[in-house]
C-alpha cells in the first residue's frame, strides 16, 4: 500500500527561483509530516516538519504547507541554490512514530 | 562523529549466506528503526526497537529476517539464507525519544548486494 505519494520523480529549477516539491497522502490519521533530504551514498537528513494541526511551517528558505482537506503537502525552497540538489523524501508519521515515506523527488538546481 | 554509524557500508553475499548489518545509534538515543530502500523506491519501515525490546516489527518479513538491540553493543539486522530480492540499501535511524514529533536521525546505510 502506498500511503504517501510523490508523483514527480524529478524537478529541475534555475538557481534563485522557487522549488516546489509536492506530496500526497491517503490516510487522514497521520499525525505529523516530515521532509528529508538525501545526497547520494548518504542517509536521509531531516529538513523540516509540520504537525497535522498546522497549515504552514517556515524555517529559513524552507516552508512546508499542509492542506488537510486535499491530503496534500508541499515543500517550497526559495531561493533555490545548487547545493539544494538532492533527492527529497516526504514522510508521514503516526503518533507512534511509524513513518511512511514517499518514493522521493530528485531536485536539480541549475546555476 | 556522534552520528548514527552503520557498518559495513557495502556488503556482498552469495545466495543462501547470512548477512549481518550493524547500527550504532547516536549517543543518548535508545530508539532504533530499520528501513529498506529498493532501487527507485522510498524507504520502507521494517522494525522499531528500544533497548533489548522489539516494539514494532510489522514491516519486517516473517521469515529469514530478525533484529535485535542488546543492552550493550549495536543493533543488528540479520538476514538468513539471502536471496537476490534482498539486494537493497538498509538504513538505520535513531531518536532520543519516541513520538511522531521526534525526527529520526539516519545513518548512511548498508548497501547489500546478493550475487
Amino acid at each position: 500500500d502506498q500511503q504517501v505519494k510523490q508523483n514527480s520523480p524529478s524537478l529541475s529549477v534555475q538557481e534563485g527561483r522557487i522549488s516546489i516539491l509536492n506530496c500526497d497522502y491517503t490516510n487522514s490519521m497521520f499525525d505529523y509530516f516530515l521532509w528529508y533530504k538525501k545526497y547520494p551514498a548518504e542517509g536521509p537528513t531531516f529538513l523540516i516538519s509540520i504537525s497535522s494541526i498546522k497549515d504552514k511551517n517556515e524555517d529559513g528558505r524552507f516552508t512546508v504547507f499542509l492542506n488537510k482537506s486535499a491530503k496534500h503537502l508541499s515543500l517550497h525552497i526559495v531561493p533555490s541554490q545548487p547545493g539544494d540538489s538532492a533527492v527529497y523524501f516526504c514522510a508521514a508519521a503516526y503518533l507512534n512514530n511509524d513513518m511512511r515515506f514517499g518514493a522521493g523527488t530528485r531536485l536539480t538546481v541549475k546555476p | 562523529n556522534a552520528g548514527v554509524m552503520q557498518n559495513p557500508r557495502h556488503l556482498v553475499r552469495r545466495r543462501g549466506q547470512e548477512a549481518r548489518l550493524r547500527c550504532s545509534p547516536m549517543k543518548g538515543h535508545s530508539h532504533v528503526y530499520w528501513y529498506r530502500q529498493l532501487p527507485e523506491e522510498g524507504l520502507k519501515f521494517m522494525v522499531y526497537l528500544q533497548k533489548e525490546n522489539i516494539i514494532d516489527e510489522s514491516g519486517m518479513p516473517k521469515e529469514r529476517f530478525s533484529a535485535e538491540f542488546p543492552k550493550e553493543g549495536p543493533s543488528i539486522l540479520r538476514i538468513q539464507q539471502v536471496v537476490r530480492g534482498d539486494s537493497a540499501a538498509y538504513f538505520c535511524a535513531s531518536s532520543q525519544k519516541h513520538g511522531a514529533h521526534q525526527p529520526q536521525h539516519f545513518g548512511d546505510g548498508t548497501r547489500l548486494s546478493i550475487l
